[in-house]
C-alpha cells in the first residue's frame, strides 16, 4: 500500500468546517483512499473512501485532487465529539479479502468550544 | 455498518499468567480477522492476519508462540497472550472483513499486566 503523509495535529473551532489534508503522491491507479478515525480508547471507525471522484456521506466529504496525489477530508460542522485521530490510508479495494490496512501516524484533530 | 465485538473490554492480570481475548463478528461471517496492538499515543500496528480454519500469518517481530491466535469459526477469533509481562500491556484491537472486503473494527481490549 502507498504511504500517506498527514499533519500531526490540527485544531478546529466547534461548528466550523474541519479540513484534514493527506498526501499520497505514490498512489497506484487501483488504490482507493480510505479515511478512518479513532476516538480515544475506542476501535477505529470507518468514515469514507473514494477512488477519484469526490464522495459525500452523512459523516463527511472526501475531495480527491485530479492527479490523485492528495485528498482532503471535510467535516462540515465539527462538534466536540469529532475530536479524534484521523487516519488516511490508501489500499486496493476488492480482490483478495485478506487485504490489510496499514495505519500511519494520523492527524490528531482537537475540536475546541 | 457491520458490528464487531471484543471481550473483555479491559483486563488486569499478574505477570506470568495467560489472557484470552475474544473477537466476534455479530451480524456477518468474517472470512478474515486481523489483530492489532496499539501503545499509548502510537498508531495501530498489525500483529497477525487470521483466516478461518487455517494458521494465522504473523507480522515480522511478533512471536507466534507468545500470541496464540485461533480462528475456529467464521464469527470468532481469539488472541491468547501467554505468560504475559508488563511490556505486553497495550490496547489490542481486532478487525474483521466479510465478503465485500471492508474492515470493521472491534472496540478494543485494554490489557494491563502487573
Amino acid at each position: 500500500d502507498a504511504k500517506t503523509t498527514q499533519p500531526t495535529s490540527m485544531d478546529c473551532a466547534e461548528g466550523r468546517a474541519a479540513n484534514l489534508p493527506c498526501n499520497h503522491s505514490t498512489i497506484s491507479g487501483n488504490e482507493y483512499v480510505y479515511w478512518y478515525r479513532q476516538i480515544h480508547s475506542q476501535g477505529p471507525q470507518y468514515i469514507i473512501h473514494g477512488l477519484k471522484n469526490n464522495e459525500t456521506n452523512e459523516m463527511a466529504s472526501l475531495i480527491i485532487t485530479e492527479d490523485r496525489k492528495s485528498s482532503t477530508l471535510i467535516l462540515p460542522h465539527a462538534t466536540l465529539r469529532d475530536t479524534a485521530v484521523y487516519y488516511c490510508i490508501v489500499r486496493v479495494a476488492g480482490g483478495n479479502a485478506g487485504n490489510m490496512l496499514t495505519f500511519g501516524g494520523g492527524t490528531r484533530l482537537m475540536v475546541k468550544p | 455498518g457491520a458490528v464487531v465485538s471484543q471481550h473483555p473490554s479491559r483486563v488486569i492480570c499478574k505477570s506470568g499468567t495467560s489472557v484470552k481475548i475474544e473477537c466476534r463478528s455479530l451480524d456477518f461471517q468474517a472470512t478474515t480477522m486481523f489483530w492489532y496492538r496499539q501503545f499509548p499515543k502510537k498508531s495501530l500496528m498489525l500483529m497477525a492476519t487470521s483466516n478461518e480454519g487455517s494458521k494465522a500469518t504473523y507480522e515480522q517481530g511478533v512471536e507466534k508462540d507468545k500470541f496464540l491466535i485461533n480462528h475456529a469459526s467464521l464469527t470468532l477469533s481469539t488472541l491468547t497472550v501467554t505468560s504475559a509481562h508488563p511490556e505486553d500491556s497495550s490496547f489490542y484491537i481486532c478487525s474483521a472483513t466479510g465478503n465485500n472486503n471492508e474492515q470493521f473494527f472491534g472496540p478494543g481490549t485494554r490489557l494491563t499486566v502487573l
